[in-house]
């Protein structure tokens, strides 16, 4: 089945420093990524939709310069969380539509700022 | 605007029971009915979808209930046991398009 690839699975970075996060589909294309975040027992919240080659479209308050989103390549969407603060701190996952329109999600990304 | 609403909250169910969660939607234009388990730390794995055409589809424990006219679907695990302490979600889709999750269900089974 379709596969989506994240690390790292878990980071600690110090406060006003960045961290990038990769997502990449293992066996398939993925022209649209999807990034989330989820607080605990919450449930996803979408932050932004990116698409190859294309700048990424983000939900209603998520700064779009403090969470960078890049997918330059059909295999390959990074984001990146900009000088980074502890209420930055969450669980990030990525997902992918597959070519059978299903929806594979990255294993997810455990950000803590310290 | 909450496209896919999720019930209940939590639930507790004693092992060898029946879990049963649900979910309403809206949008007629939605196609794709998937449920999500999602364990602590990970990432939401896809445990069992449905397309509108068949009412009904089972995989092992898992089965997923779909009524069209009412706009609901919903989650049955028999025979549930404490390795399915999990959060589930519900999602819907249009064709492929943005998905919408519900809120989620933490189920917890207890021995």
């Amino acid at each position: 089945g379709a596969v989506v690839s994240q690390h790292p699975s878990w980071v600690i970075c110090k406060s006003g420093t960045s961290v990038k996060i990769e997502c990449r589909s293992l066996d398939f294309q993925a022209t649209t990524m999807f990034w989330y975040r989820q607080f605990p027992k919450q449930s996803l919240m979408l932050m932004a939709t990116s698409n190859e080659g294309s700048k990424a479209t983000y939900e209603q308050g998520v700064e779009k310069d403090k969470f960078l989103i890049n997918h330059a390549s059909l295999t390959l969407s990074t984001l990146t969380v900009t000088s980074a603060h502890p209420e930055d701190s969450s669980f990030y996952i990525c997902s992918a539509i597959t070519m059978d329109y299903g929806y594979t999600f990255g294993s997810g990304t455990r950000l803590t700022v310290v | 605007q909450q496209q896919v609403k999720q019930s209940p909250q939590s639930l507790i169910v004693q092992k060898g029971g029946i879990s049963i969660i649900n979910c309403a939607y809206e949008n007629t234009a939605f196609d794709y009915f998937p449920w999500y388990q999602q364990f602590p730390g990970k990432g939401p794995a896809l445990l069992i979808a449905i397309r509108p055409d068949v009412s009904e589809k089972k995989e092992g424990r898992f089965t997923i209930s779909f009524n069209k006219s009412a706009k609901q679907f919903s989650l049955h695990i028999m025979d549930s046991q404490p390795g399915d302490s999990a959060t589930y979600f519900c999602a819907t889709s249009n064709t492929g398009n943005q998905f919408y999750f519900g809120t989620g269900t933490s189920l917890t089974v207890i021995p």
